[in-house]
């Protein structure tokens, strides 16, 4: 079974740009979190995605927003860049009323 | 609101002894705990859960954990630590009412050497 897959694996962009991360979930999964790694503030919820629907988002600026498709990947987009959004960019995902979720390796967006 | 605490920033055991990673948490109602494991530049591979049942869960790789709900910890454990184990944990909790965020300790370093 393939796991959560992300893409790009790096990107680097300049401040003030837009970035886009992507994420297919496990087959069979309904569900797509998001989380932040960033140095020093260790992993934070971003958004969770059911259904094509935005369930949940945690304390980030709307300049963070997503979406989910019909086959259930997933898109996130970082607008107007700042530097602290240097990170690493987790995508996750579950069948909806499941517990753990299954994570893929990350976009480390970098920010110069 | 909830948190989990890992006290320790790192632990370091020799090979062959037994590991212990603590955890404890904050939620309001039942909780839902989970550990995490992470190699370098990896993302988070799941170890094991508690949602409800035993206090004792057995995991992935040898680990286990203990639900103590009057302390509540959720510390990871193992017999006989590798030093294939060597990594950064996390705990994580979500409530069981079901809004499915997970919240993360800050994470512990595992050092084993041989």
């Amino acid at each position: 079974e393939a796991g959560v897959t992300q893409s790009p694996t790096h990107l680097i962009k300049t401040r003030g740009q837009q970035a886009t991360l992507r994420c297919s979930p496990i087959s069979g999964h309904t569900s797509v979190y998001w989380y932040q790694q960033a140095l020093g503030l260790g992993l934070q919820f971003l958004l969770w995605y059911d259904e094509g629907e935005e369930r949940n988002r945690g304390n980030f600026p709307p300049r963070f927003s997503g979406r989910q498709f019909p086959n259930y990947s997933s898109e996130l987009n970082v607008n107007a860049l700042e530097l602290e959004d240097s990170a690493l960019y987790l995508c996750a995902s579950s069948p909806y009323f499941h517990y753990e979720q299954y994570f893929g390796p990350g976009t480390r967006l970098t920010v110069t | 609101a909830q948190s989990v605490a890992q006290p320790e920033d790192q632990v370091n055991v020799a090979e062959g002894n037994p590991l212990t990673v603590k955890c404890t948490y904050s939620v309001s109602g039942n909780p839902y705990l989970f550990w995490y494991v992470q190699y370098p530049n990896r993302g988070l591979q799941f170890l094991l859960k508690y949602i409800t049942g035993d206090n004792l869960v057995k995991g992935s790789y040898g680990f286990e954990a203990e639900f103590n709900k009057s302390q509540t910890s959720f510390h990871l454990k193992k017999p006989s630590a590798l030093v294939s184990d060597s990594a950064l944990y996390f705990c994580a909790v979500s409530r069981a009412s079901g809004d499915y965020k997970l919240s993360f300790g800050a994470g512990t370093t595992v050092t084993v050497r041989a």
